[in-house]
């Protein structure tokens, strides 16, 4: 299996901050990752597939890079909104892995 | 909108059966492959399964193989889950979720999730 590590575990920001999360897998997935945004009691939200694509209708001060074991989700310009959990999955090999899940909190 | 909207969850003893369903609407179901993904109580996310348009393609994780059995109803618009031989290590929100359609870059992601249904295995 694909494994997937993310960093940080979590993250004190502020509203307007620069966000960055790191994801990174065990073995090559070419472009196949995608990022989710959960928050409490909430079924997680697609923001980003394929590695940098914006999934609609999600703000563009969201934003994805990398390809093959190393990629990164920025957030640029914190919203209140946005404090809530971001996980990343592979989608190039069953099992279909997720990162353990970066906390974004005040 | 799409919505997909869970049941069948509860409370069983180890070693006992349950049967989720996923009822969707908002979207031509038929032409979309779906997923099965759980989320214990305050841990990550775990997808456990997956089933093409069809029903023809269907992939299981390992923790749930030979336990679990996906299918669908195209005509129902429904996705179902069979778990035989729960384990308290099954105890989770279990969602159904849509899978965006494949692309050069980006196949089986999970796109829209339902709100999810809670199993809980215990004795």
């Amino acid at each position: 299996d694909i494994q997937m590590t993310q960093s940080p575990f979590s993250l004190s920001a502020s509203v307007g901050d620069r966000v960055t999360i790191t994801c990174r897998a065990s073995q090559s997935v070419a472009s196949f990752l995608n990022w989710y945004q959960q928050k409490p009691g909430k079924a997680p939200k697609l923001l980003i597939y394929g590695a940098s694509s914006l999934q609609s209708g999600v703000p563009s001060r969201f934003s994805g890079s990398g390809s093959g074991t190393d990629f990164t989700l920025t957030i640029s310009g914190l919203q209140p909104e946005d404090f809530a959990t971001y996980f990343c999955q592979q989608s190039n090999t069953t099992p279909f892995t997720f990162g353990p899940g970066t906390t974004v909190d005040t | 909108d799409v919505y997909l909207v869970e049941s069948g969850g509860g409370v069983v003893q180890p070693g006992e059966s349950l049967r989720l369903s996923c009822e969707a609407s908002g979207f031509a179901f038929s032409s979309y492959e779906m997923n099965w993904i759980r989320q214990a109580p305050g841990k990550g996310l775990e997808w456990i399964s997956y089933i093409s348009s069809s029903g023809r393609t269907i992939y299981y994780a390992d923790s749930v193989k030979g336990r679990f059995t996906i299918s669908r109803d195209n005509a129902k618009s429904s996705v179902f889950l069979q778990m035989n031989s729960l384990r308290a290590e099954d105890t989770a929100i279990y969602y159904c979720a849509r899978v965006r359609p494949c692309s050069s870059s980006s196949c089986y992601t999970t796109e829209y999730w339902g709100q999810g249904t809670l199993v809980t295995v215990s004795s």
